[in-house]
């Protein structure tokens, strides 16, 4: 058990609604990010955030956004879908993310999107 | 931006060693790592070397580091059926900018 908790583990929706997956890291632990892995396009890092700010942006679509809140855990918000966002959606934190240490990451069980 | 390579698959008889190789592309990487994730699962972090290392080991598993040819290898001795996974290379510069490699499927045959 890594200590992050991912919710819900599976989620069946159709095409063009919205979902919310959520996350809640380790104890302690101040960075959250988001990756998805589908078969076609491996492990892709969507977004990083650090003690409820922003800390970096990767391949994020601009319908799909996140946040983390004051109490850490973090939600990432999946809008418009289409069939090519079914995938697993990971969450990992670390206690790190501008520190001097090994940025260690706590991976999640995942959350598994299908989108019919 | 950072790039991690790795070769997609990998086949080994039990018992046998299992060599599973990456590449990166930033030189200012600070720590290198091994990530496993079991079908079904998260990834699980197996080990990790500092920039400044060669070579680590932990009982099975040998990392070995060639900062020179940004080249990093993941040594697993008397591979087991258990050990069949897929396994992601992942780089880091103090914690930020993670960046995985797209993942050595391996497959042990008893």
């Amino acid at each position: 058990d890594s200590g992050v908790t991912q919710t819900p583990k599976h989620l069946i929706t159709a095409t063009g609604q919205r979902v919310t997956l959520r996350c809640s890291p380790r104890s302690g632990d101040l960075s959250v990010y988001w990756y998805q892995q589908s078969l076609d396009q491996g492990l892709q890092f969507l977004i990083q955030y650090y003690n409820g700010e922003e800390r970096a942006k990767g391949n994020i679509l601009e319908r799909f956004s996140a946040q983390q809140f004051p109490d850490l855990h973090s939600e990432l918000n999946l809008s418009s879908l289409e069939l090519g966002d079914s995938a697993l959606y990971f969450c990992a934190s670390s206690a790190q993310g501008g520190g001097t240490n090994t940025g260690e990451l706590f991976f999640g069980e995942g959350s598994r999107l299908t989108v019919l | 931006g950072e790039d991690v390579e790795q070769s997609l698959f990998l086949s080994v008889r039990e018992g046998d060693s299992s060599v599973i190789n990456c590449t990166y592309t930033d030189s200012s990487s600070t720590y290198l790592y091994w990530y496993k994730q079991e079908p079904g699962a998260g990834l699980q972090l197996l080990t990790y070397i500092f920039s400044n290392m060669d070579m680590k080991q932990d009982q099975r598993l040998t990392v070995l580091l060639n900062k020179k040819d940004k080249h990093l290898s993941l040594r697993i001795a008397d591979t087991q059926t258990g050990d069949s996974a897929i396994y992601f290379c992942a780089a880091d510069n103090y914690g930020q900018n993670f960046v995985f490699g797209p993942g050595t499927r391996l497959s042990v045959l008893p």
